[in-house]
C-alpha cells in the first residue's frame, strides 16, 4: 500500500512570493494535518481535515491557509514567505475516527527554502 | 507554541543497554503519543497512550503515563544501532490540537 505522498520534495522561493504544498493521504484515510519543523525543533501543528472540514488550527498567522478535496487529499498555501518559513512541511494522515487523531502516519516532508 | 518538553535533549548510550527519555507536558490531554524521526524525513508513529492508562508495551518499547504528573516516559531495551533517532511526544489536546515536543536526540554506538 502506498503511504502518505507529497510533492515537491524541495522547493526554493524568494520572499513575498507564494507556495502551494501537495499531501495525498493513505487510501481511507479522511483526516489531514500539516506541521511546519524547523531544524532542530519539534513538528508544530499548522492544520488539521477531516471530511473536508478544518477541525483544528494552530498558532499561525492568516498567510497560511488549506484545503483538503473531496478525494481527501489536501493542499497547503503560504502567501508572503518570509525567510522564517525555510522549514520541512509535513503532512499526516489519521485513519477513519470520528476525528480524533489515533495514529497519525507523516509523509516525508516538503523542504521549502525562502531565500 | 510545543506543549511536549522531552528530557534529556540528548542521550547516548552504547548497543544493548536500556534508554529512557522523559516528556512533561502542560494541559489536559486525549492521548500522548511517540513518534520517532530519522535525519529529518518523515516521522514515525511508536505507541499511543489514551488518558485513562497508566502503561503499554510494544516490543522492546515501554510507555508509561502519569496524568497527574502531566508526564510520560519511553523506554528502549536493548537498544540498537537502528535506534538512534530523535524521538518525540506529541500530546493530542480535547480541541483536536497536537502539539509535539522538541526532541531527544538519541545515539546508540555499535
Amino acid at each position: 500500500d502506498a503511504g502518505v505522498t507529497q510533492s515537491p520534495t524541495h522547493l526554493i522561493k524568494t520572499r513575498g512570493q507564494h507556495v502551494t504544498l501537495r499531501c495525498s493521504p493513505i487510501s481511507g484515510h479522511k483526516s489531514v494535518s500539516w506541521y511546519q519543523q524547523v531544524l532542530g525543533q519539534g513538528p508544530q501543528f499548522i492544520f488539521q481535515y477531516y471530511e473536508k472540514e478544518e477541525r483544528g488550527r494552530g498558532n499561525f498567522p492568516d498567510r497560511f491557509s488549506a484545503r483538503q478535496f473531496p478525494n481527501y487529499s489536501s493542499e497547503l498555501n503560504v502567501n508572503a514567505l518570509l525567510l522564517g518559513d525555510s522549514a520541512l512541511y509535513l503532512c499526516a494522515s489519521s485513519p477513519p475516527s470520528g476525528g480524533s487523531y489515533n495514529e497519525q502516519f507523516f509523509g516525508p516532508g516538503t523542504r521549502l527554502t525562502v531565500l | 507554541s510545543q506543549q511536549g518538553e522531552e528530557d534529556p535533549q540528548a542521550l547516548s548510550i552504547q548497543e544493548g543497554e536500556n534508554a529512557t527519555m522523559n516528556c512533561s507536558y502542560k494541559t489536559s490531554i486525549n492521548n500522548l503519543q511517540w513518534y520517532r524521526q530519522n535525519s529529518g524525513r518523515g516521522l514515525v508513529h511508536l505507541i499511543l497512550i489514551r488518558s485513562n492508562e497508566r502503561e503499554k508495551h510494544s516490543g522492546r518499547l515501554r510507555v508509561t503515563l502519569d496524568t497527574s504528573k502531566k508526564s510520560s516516559s519511553l523506554l528502549i531495551t536493548a537498544s540498537r544501532a537502528a535506534d538512534t533517532a530523535s524521538y518525540f511526544c506529541a500530546t493530542e489536546r480535547y480541541n483536536n490540537d497536537m502539539r509535539f515536543g522538541a526532541g531527544t536526540r538519541l545515539t546508540v554506538k555499535p
